[in-house]
């Protein structure tokens, strides 16, 4: 099993819709997370950091669910530019190396 | 920009060649870490490098190997290229205890 597993999609949403990706991890002791945004052949650039309590960035929410053991990434008002694939990533305690999951591909349609 | 830069962008070798690439952290980080990222795949942790010693390993062969310099700087070398190491490769800098990581746009390496 990997240690972190996403939906690979691709997810294809009509301009203005609201999508969710999960991300589940399989170390309990993770004590980090992350959503990240890749570009067509470009570099991963972080998207926002992930708290027990959830946060909120303008039309970006991420959620943790320790006891279940995955992180969610919410999109509200998607845009085209939104388009993208999705990467989760995860810190294990005591280590300080990315764990990154497969990425979801999202896709939003004019 | 002080940002993480790696060189070469892209490359192009044959079977059974060497390749070196080539890493410079961000100003103020001193700690390094590679990963292989296959097509339509994430990317996968190589090593990280810190006070020029491999401080962590992912499940990768001895044929990829690293270094890091004192101006922390750092290279990745992998010998006897295989068709299945074409991959686009990224460097990412952080400080020691850092959680966030800065990445450099990548080389993207293709064997033949």
């Amino acid at each position: 099993r990997k240690e972190v597993e996403q939906d690979p999609g691709p997810f294809n949403v009509p301009e203005g819709a609201t999508v969710a990706f999960n991300c589940t991890y399989s170390n309990s002791a993770s004590q980090s997370f992350f959503w990240y945004r890749q570009d067509c052949r470009k570099e991963p650039k972080l998207l926002m950091s992930v708290y027990s309590s959830g946060n909120e960035d303008g039309r970006f929410t991420a959620q943790l669910n320790r006891a279940s053991q995955y992180i969610s990434l919410l999109i509200r008002d998607s845009k085209l530019s939104d388009s993208a694939t999705y990467l989760c990533v995860v810190i294990t305690s005591g280590t300080y190396k990315y764990i990154f999951g497969t990425g979801t591909r999202l896709k939003v349609l004019a | 920009d002080a940002g993480v830069t790696q060189s070469p962008t892209h490359l192009i070798k044959t079977r059974g060649q060497q390749v070196t690439l080539r890493c410079s952290p961000k100003s103020g980080h001193d700690t390094v870490s590679w990963y292989q990222q296959a097509l339509g795949q994430g990317p996968q942790f190589i090593f990280q490098y810190y006070e020029e010693e491999e401080r962590q390993r992912g499940n990768f062969p001895d044929r990829f190997s690293g270094h890091q310099f004192p101006n922390y700087s750092s290279e990745l070398n992998v010998n006897a290229l295989l068709l299945g190491d074409s991959a686009l490769y990224l460097c990412a800098s952080s400080l020691a205890r850092g959680l966030y990581y800065t990445f450099g746009s990548g080389t993207r390496l293709t064997v033949v």
